[in-house]
């Protein structure tokens, strides 16, 4: 079975803080991939990255940054000096890969709600 | 280009009603996929269309539940003699095709009263 664990509920911190939401991941493939999305008070679920199991990089795209560690199955995000637009709910989510019998679907943790304060 | 688009954003029905939400996925996508939202959780996922064939409907949590994709592009979700446990963002995704990142559609918010 697929999990996804965000064990921190919420997150509040002053405007230029760095705050790094936790995603710790469980699943039996071997080959699999990881994402995040960002869910604005509208609603809509906004992606922001996709990371495949064969590339443990760590990525940077602007003020975010992604660190993706398969030994102790996390990938969790660091968003550096934040702003209060970042104030969101974010989730990490798993797919497998069919090929091996994982299903398409995309398994999501519970969420993390950041609150950015001015 | 053009999102993913729902319809209605809001339903608001009685108990034991009949509802239909409506999904419009970005062209070209073939892969369609509907997922629903409680409060304060992550996206569950319901089921997942190739072209016009469900590929994977293990989501669905009963048969009052029914999605169909007739001609491979919008789907339309069927919920049948509607519950209250029912309420909740319905969120429709779709991808250039099942290895592709999905993107989100706004949701349709429904409230069984």
């Amino acid at each position: 079975a697929q999990k996804v664990t965000q064990a921190q509920t919420e997150i509040s911190v002053v405007e230029k803080e760095d705050v790094t939401l936790d995603c710790v991941y469980e699943t039996r493939d071997t080959t699999y991939y990881l994402f995040w999305y960002k869910q604005p008070p509208s609603g809509e679920l906004v992606f922001l990255i996709r990371r495949n199991s064969f590339d443990e990089q760590n990525e940077i795209s602007g003020r975010y940054s992604w660190n993706f560690q398969k030994s102790t199955s996390s990938f969790n995000f660091t968003i550096t000096a934040s702003q209060v637009v970042d104030s969101a709910v974010y989730f990490c989510a798993l797919r497998g890969v069919r090929v091996q019998g994982g299903s398409e679907k995309l398994v999501f943790g519970k969420g993390t709600k950041l609150t950015v304060n001015p | 280009g053009a999102g993913v688009s729902q319809t209605p954003s809001n339903k608001v029905t009685e108990k034991g009603k009949y509802v239909e939400l409506r999904c419009d996925p970005i062209s070209g996508h073939t892969a369609l996929y509907w997922y629903r939202q409680s409060l304060g959780q992550g996206p569950e996922f319901l089921i997942y269309f190739q072209g016009t064939g469900a590929a994977d409907d293990s989501g669905l949590p009963n048969d009052r539940f029914f999605a169909v994709r007739p001609e491979g592009s919008v789907s339309t979700l069927k919920i049948q003699r509607t519950e209250r446990g029912d309420s909740a963002v319905y969120l429709c995704a779709s991808s250039w095709d099942p290895t592709r990142t999905q993107y989100f559609g706004p949701g349709t918010r429904l409230l069984v009263l």
